[in-house]
């Protein structure tokens, strides 16, 4: 079993839809939860980040934990062209940098 | 401000051939590493650097070596490539102790294995 198993998508919603990404993991252990948006031909970057269990929100992007499902989400509101990325959710033990990734889920925004 | 660089961009390889793929950051990071992507998948650890002069083994390290040369590059060392080494290969940075775990990425260089 993977220690992350990440929705596979491909997802194709219109301008402006909620967007909903999700993964989930296998060992309660892990304690640090990120997600990474990768452009086509680019290299990933950080876009959330969070400690534990609970919700995180920068602009339209909201990052959230369930550790009691082992679940994690992201969720994007009034979504843009722009935000048509591979994202993918990476877990960690420690924050010595470690990290496990999904196998992402491509998004496209249609105008 | 750079960040990680990586080379080459590209590079084709005969079956058997060796090469260096070479990464350097310019923040000051102790940590680095290097990653593979297939199509479809996420990003698999071949190898790690803690700090200079460590390195360690990560998930899927068979047929590589790296070499941590100093604070700024983490080389990575296919000796006798294979088919199933094409891949993009990313090398990423870290700043350990950070309350943010930011890896920072390279644009990553695309090796096909004929």
């Amino acid at each position: 079993q993977k220690e992350v198993e990440q929705d596979p998508g491909p997802l194709s919603v219109p301008e402006g839809a909620i967007v909903s990404l999700n993964c989930t993991y296998s060992n309660s252990a892990f304690q640090y939860f990120m997600w990474y948006r990768q452009y086509s031909r680019k290299g990933p970057e950080l876009l959330m980040y969070t400690y534990s269990s609970g919700n995180k929100e920068d602009g339209r992007f909201t990052a959230q934990v369930d550790k009691s499902s082992k679940y994690i989400s992201l969720f994007i509101r009034d979504s843009q062209p722009s935000d048509s990325a591979t994202y993918l959710c990476a877990i960690s033990y420690t924050n010595s940098g470690k990290s496990t990734f999904g196998d992402g889920t491509t998004l496209t925004v249609k105008p | 401000n750079a960040g990680v660089t990586q080379t080459p961009k590209f590079q084709v390889l005969k079956t058997g051939q060796s090469m260096t793929l070479q990464c350097a950051q310019d923040m000051n990071h102790n940590s680095m590493y290097w990653y593979r992507q297939d199509p479809g998948m996420g990003l698999r650890l071949i190898y790690y650097s803690a700090s200079e002069g460590t390195t360690d083994k990560g998930e899927v390290p068979n047929g590589y070596n790296v070499s941590r040369l100093n604070k700024r590059e983490f080389s990575l060392r296919l000796e006798s490539a294979a088919p199933s080494q094409t891949s993009v290969y990313f090398c990423a940075s870290r700043r350990p102790g950070a309350t943010n775990t930011e890896a920072f990425f390279g644009q990553g260089t695309r090796l096909t294995v004929v």
